[in-house]
């Protein structure tokens, strides 16, 4: 199985500040047949179910602000929040669909300050 | 709009299975895949298998090949995950979730099943 390590586990930021999310894969998850990164990033707040944010590592899926964004290719991949906001409190997750069994990283939870 | 309505939670005793089911709303059902996807309390998401909703092809995780079974009832739009001999390991939300077409992303989920496990 294709392993996904985030760091960190957890930040805090101020409000406005900007945050970035690291996740590493155990293997290589760019496709050779679409020369796409097959990885993609949620956001999940207390209760309620994961919500896609970005797929293709760099993407933004539709109605996403665009103060989020993904970048990386490869091996290592970053979600970036350019200016947190109070409803950014949340944990999040990336994923690859590379393979299956598809695998998420544990999560990073960010608070604000 | 798009929705996913899965069934309402169930309490169950170590060894027996329970099935959840995932109702579909407001898109062709047969032109999407159906992934489930679990969250034991305080862990990571967990992906289980995935269904073609038109062809009916599958595919399970090794870690539940043989204990998970995904159906779908097309004239339904239902896609039904049953796992057995369950474990108090098993307690957790499970989630329906569809795929984004050929993205790959899951970009709608369902509201999830909270399946407790105890004796």
């Amino acid at each position: 199985d294709i392993v996904m390590t985030q760091s960190p586990d957890s930040l805090a930021g101020s409000l406005g500040e900007k945050a970035t999310i690291n996740c590493k894969s155990s293997h290589n998850v760019l496709h050779n047949s679409n020369n796409k990164n097959h990885l993609a990033w949620y956001q999940q707040k207390p209760g309620q179910p994961p919500k896609l944010l970005i797929y293709w590592a760099s993407t933004r899926e539709s109605g996403v602000p665009d103060r989020f964004s993904g970048s990386g290719s490869g091996t290592d991949f970053t979600l970036t929040i350019s200016s947190l906001q109070a409803e950014d409190v949340a944990v999040y997750y990336c994923q690859q669909y590379y393979s299956t069994p598809w695998t998420f990283g544990q999560g990073t939870k960010v608070e604000i300050k | 709009q798009v929705r996913l309505v899965q069934s309402g939670a169930e309490v169950k005793k170590p060894g027996a299975s329970v099935k959840i089911s995932c109702k579909a709303f407001g898109y062709t059902f047969t032109n999407y895949a159906m992934h489930w996807v679990r969250q034991a309390p305080g862990q990571r998401l967990e992906w289980m298998a995935w269904i073609n909703a038109g062809n009916g092809n599958k595919k399970y995780s090794p870690k539940f090949q043989g204990r998970v079974t995904i159906t779908r009832d097309t004239a339904a739009s239902t896609v039904y995950m049953e796992l057995s001999s369950l474990k108090s390991e098993d307690t957790a939300v499970y989630y329906c979730a569809r795929m984004a077409g050929p993205t790959g992303g899951l970009d709608y989920w369902g509201q999830g099943t909270l399946v407790p496990v105890s004796s």
